[in-house]
């Protein structure tokens, strides 16, 4: 079947470290993006790829990094760096960056101890 | 103040009862969604709206450009409708969406 996969779906983080969140779709579409979901905040935009090997930052991409080698694959890296880590992390892609419909991922609950 | 406004942030609802959730928004847009969240956190997109109104089941949505604002109703409300509602509206030459904080739904039976 056809769609986005994320993994893990929980993530535990100690504090200082790095970790990084995976997202694959099998949709053939060349946009894919990172979101942040917080209690009682609306999904915010961390980075976008409009296509392979390109990413551009979003809303809040401080403390975050991406890659985009394959078409396929959109990890995101949470870095030492993002000093309030815990929160919900959702992928999304889409046939091209401006078709205006976005498959989502199921998403990855990361919770820094 | 955010662009996006949701109302109400959350809502209990009896089986059977119509629902409406609404979205205001404050900027221009070319185009309005409404997602569903399960309680697992998946997304689903529910519609995609630019003009008049959609229906698909028991769920409708409408939107006035004018006014700014849009409407989802839920007729014959089931348990299985509680979920997070969220709006999401289409804004600007990157296209990019910015989302409500959403609509916490819960159907009683």
């Amino acid at each position: 079947d056809g769609g986005i996969t994320q993994s893990p779906k929980y993530l535990f983080r100690k504090e200082g470290q790095n970790v990084t969140l995976s997202c694959e779709q099998n949709l053939n579409h060349d946009a894919m993006y990172w979101y942040r979901q917080d209690p009682g905040q609306g999904l915010r935009l961390i980075y976008y790829s409009q296509i392979v090997n390109d990413f551009q930052k979003g809303d809040i991409a401080e403390g975050y990094s991406v890659s985009r080698e394959k078409k396929e694959s959109f990890p995101l890296t949470v870095t030492s760096a993002q000093k309030n880590p815990t929160a919900f992390y959702l992928c999304a892609s889409s046939v091209t960056f401006r078709q205006e419909t976005q498959y989502f991922g199921p998403g990855t609950r990361l919770l820094v101890l | 103040k955010n662009e996006v406004e949701q109302s109400p942030q959350n809502l209990t609802a009896q089986e059977g009862e119509f629902i409406t959730i609404n979205c205001s928004y404050s900027v221009g847009i070319s185009a309005l969604h409404w997602l569903q969240q399960h309680p697992g956190g998946g997304i689903v997109s529910l519609f995609m709206l630019s003009s008049g109104k959609k229906k698909h089941g028991r769920l409708i949505a409408t939107i006035n450009i004018q006014e700014k604002h849009s409407s989802l109703h839920i007729t014959a409300s089931h348990p299985r409708d509680s979920a997070v509602y969220i709006c999401a509206v289409v804004r600007g030459s990157a296209r990019q969406l910015t989302f409500g904080s959403g609509t916490q739904l819960t159907v009683l039976p």
